[in-house]
């Protein structure tokens, strides 16, 4: 059973708005994630870090941003909500195990921009 | 380059049926492949995964998935479906490089008719 959690699980927020999603995990991964996911459409990686003071941003371009201070914790912040960014957020890290990194995925926060 | 393609974004079939998803995928390296579960509410689970051994991998839940290159595929199989196996899941692909980015597939929705 993988460790990671996300809060909050679910999100509703006006326009303009500054929020913070949290994402820990106990399992001393050094290597984090942050995807967005849509219904019918492939997960996309918005953010990664591959340790502490390590961030990178993903495939799909994001008005996001994250930070990565302490190994367990990995959140992400939007500076000013908009309609677009409604989505639903996993958070996952991974470890390698044999000759692959096996990702564990957070429950998740689906978030809603009015 | 590497990507996935999922065959149907709906499966229905019977309790008790043989259950089939089917995923082909493509890269210029030797791929790893991976299957994934996302119920209801939850972030993604691994069921399996291949990684260059062996080329029919048993997974969790009674689930496997053979890995076909001539086909470039890598279908996942049940015999016996079950209520529970209702969920959604993502076959995915990743390089065999240092960093071993992935790439998910869009998904197919498993239900499951008593």
């Amino acid at each position: 059973e993988a460790d990671i959690y996300q809060t909050p699980r679910y999100l509703v927020i006006g326009t303009g708005k500054k929020i913070t999603l949290e994402c820990s995990q106990t399992m001393g991964h050094d290597k984090m994630y942050w995807y967005q996911q849509d219904p019918g459409m492939e997960l996309h990686l918005i953010h990664y870090s591959y340790g502490v003071n390590s961030t990178e941003k993903g495939d799909l371009s994001s008005e996001s941003t994250v930070s990565r201070i302490r190994t367990e914790h990995f959140p992400l912040t939007l500076e000013s909500a908009r309609p677009s960014h409604t989505s639903q957020y996993l958070c996952a890290s991974s470890e390698r195990t044999g000759l692959t990194d096996t990702q564990y995925f957070g429950p998740g926060t689906r978030l809603t921009v009015l | 380059a590497q990507s996935v393609t999922q065959l149907g974004s709906h499966v229905s079939v019977s309790e008790g049926a043989l259950v089939l998803l089917r995923c082909n995928y493509s890269s210029s390296v030797p791929p790893y492949l991976f299957w994934y579960v996302q119920y209801p509410n939850q972030g993604l689970q691994l069921l399996l995964k291949y990684t260059s051994a062996a080329t029919l991998v048993k997974g969790i839940n009674g689930f496997e998935a053979e890995f076909k290159k001539s086909e470039t595929s890598f279908h996942l199989t049940k015999p016996s479906a079950h209520m529970s196996d209702a969920a959604e899941y993502f076959c995915a692909v990743s390089d065999s490089g240092g960093y071993q980015k992935v790439t998910f597939g869009t998904g197919t929705k498993l239900q499951v008719i008593p």
